[in-house]
């Protein structure tokens, strides 16, 4: 089975500009969720999304919002980028509902603003 | 509010000895905890998980223990390989699936 997969793997933006993301869950997963990762700060939690549904919001400002279409891919879209935002952008996927909560990663976005 | 809390930032040991990872949480309503492995340049890696029905989970060389009144988590490594050196992630989650993670300790292994 192919792994939770990401694009771009590198992005460069500036102040002001707004950035979407990309997540390819694992085949089957249906649950996506998104983790923003800066040094010091361990993973924090981004939303999660379930058959096309927020089911779960961190507490992040609303220039941060998800979606997630019909084969379960999901996209993130950050507005009015803050120099505060680089990091390294985490999706993962899980297999929802079979009682496991265990999360497949990719391997990140690395965002910098300028 | 740090829910839950890795106050190690890193820890080093010596190969072949036991590598103990240490986790505390206030959130009494966590029911499932977990561990992840993070390599540089890549996503974490699933190591092992425990419900809070259990107080130990023991998978090969990874063992997780849970003190519920002490609301502390621990992972045992042993022995330690050089393929350990990684940062390590305590997880948990609420009733309301949500996942709250640690800030993370970095294991080195030493030679």
């Amino acid at each position: 089975k192919a792994g939770v997969t990401q694009t771009p793997r590198y992005l460069i933006k500036t102040r002001g500009q707004q950035v979407t993301l990309s997540c390819s869950p694992i085949s089957g997963h249906r649950s996506v969720s998104w983790y923003q990762q800066t040094p010091g700060q361990g993973l924090q939690f981004l939303f999660e999304y379930f058959s096309e549904t927020q089911r779960n919001k961190g507490n992040f400002p609303g220039r941060f919002s998800g979606r997630q279409f019909s084969n379960s891919r999901s996209e993130m879209n950050v507005s009015t980028l803050e120099l505060g935002d680089s990091a390294l952008y985490l999706c993962a996927s899980s297999p929802t509902g079979t009682g496991f909560y265990e999360q497949y990663f990719g391997p990140g976005t690395r965002l910098t603003v300028t | 509010d740090q829910q839950v809390k890795q106050n190690s930032p890193s820890l080093s040991v010596q190969e072949g000895r036991i590598s103990i990872l240490n986790c505390d949480y206030t959130n009494s309503m966590f029911d499932y905890f977990l561990w992840y492995k993070k390599y540089p340049a890549e996503g974490p890696t699933f190591l092992i998980s425990i419900s809070s029905i259990k107080d130990k989970n023991e998978d090969g060389r990874f063992t997780v223990f849970l003190n519920k009144s002490a609301k502390h988590l621990s992972l045992h490594i042993v022995p330690s390989q050089p393929g350990d050196s990684a940062v390590y992630f305590c997880a948990a989650k609420n009733r309301d699936d949500k996942i709250i993670f640690g800030k993370g300790t970095r294991l080195h292994i030493l030679p």
